[in-house]
């Protein structure tokens, strides 16, 4: 089944204590991004990838971290996570390299930081 | 960065009524996109438009792409519960920048039977 799967689903962390969430896609996609979601904000993107080692900024970057050594997995990195990272976050990916392409989302992940 | 108004924040409906939303921008897109999100899952494709004045269906949806560029309207007709969720406009602007995609802040749509 063509899928993007996100992991961890809910995580609950504190301030300051680094963590990872994975993203993965099997639909063979160049293009990858992160997205966060807070109400009355819409979707804001993070990060995104054009390909493989090609990473760029989206509109709030500041506070994280962005890989992409292998086509399929796009993990977002918070190096020290704060309270104003609470959000619910999409992975997502499209055929192409520029997104404006149907994008597949996630599943998401639920992230609280105290 | 790029901002994309859309309105409604949130509409409540009767089952039957037809629906209509926009998204305006201070900048011009290239691509516009609309997006559904049901209760907790991620975003899905509905339309999309690569084309200035181009009008899309897709069965009871609509959506057209302004002839300024600089926004999109999307349609519902004879609405029914199951249309429920967040609606999200998209754009692509191109250019420098290229890979960037830029939402909307959403219109919750909610229908009573």
């Amino acid at each position: 089944e063509a899928q993007v799967t996100q992991n961890p689903r809910y995580l609950i962390t504190v301030t300051g204590k680094k963590l990872t969430v994975t993203c993965s896609q099997n639909m063979n996609h160049e293009y990858m991004s992160w997205y966060r979601q807070d109400p009355g904000l819409g979707l804001r993107q993070i990060y995104y990838s054009m390909n493989v080692e090609v990473t760029d900024k989206g509109d709030v970057p500041e506070g994280y971290k962005v890989s992409r050594k292998e086509k399929r997995n796009f993990p977002l990195i918070l190096e020290s996570p704060s309270p104003n990272q609470t959000s619910l976050y999409f992975c997502a990916s499209s055929f192409g390299t520029s997104g404006h392409n149907e994008q597949f989302f996630g599943p998401g992940t639920r992230l609280t930081v105290l | 960065g790029q901002q994309l108004n859309q309105s409604p924040q949130s509409m409540f409906i009767q089952e039957g009524e037809d629906v209509s939303m926009n998204c305006t921008s201070s900048s011009i897109f290239n691509t516009w996109l609309w997006y559904k999100q049901d209760p907790g899952e991620g975003p899905v494709l509905l339309i999309a438009l690569y084309k200035a004045g181009e009008l899309t269906s897709n069965g009871r949806l609509t959506a057209q792409f302004g002839i300024t560029r600089k926004d999109s309207f999307l349609n519902i007709s004879a609405s029914i519960p199951s249309d429920v969720g967040i609606y999200f406009c998209a754009g692509h602007a191109g250019g420098t920048s290229y890979g960037k995609l830029t939402f909307g802040q959403g219109t919750i749509l909610t229908v009573h039977p």
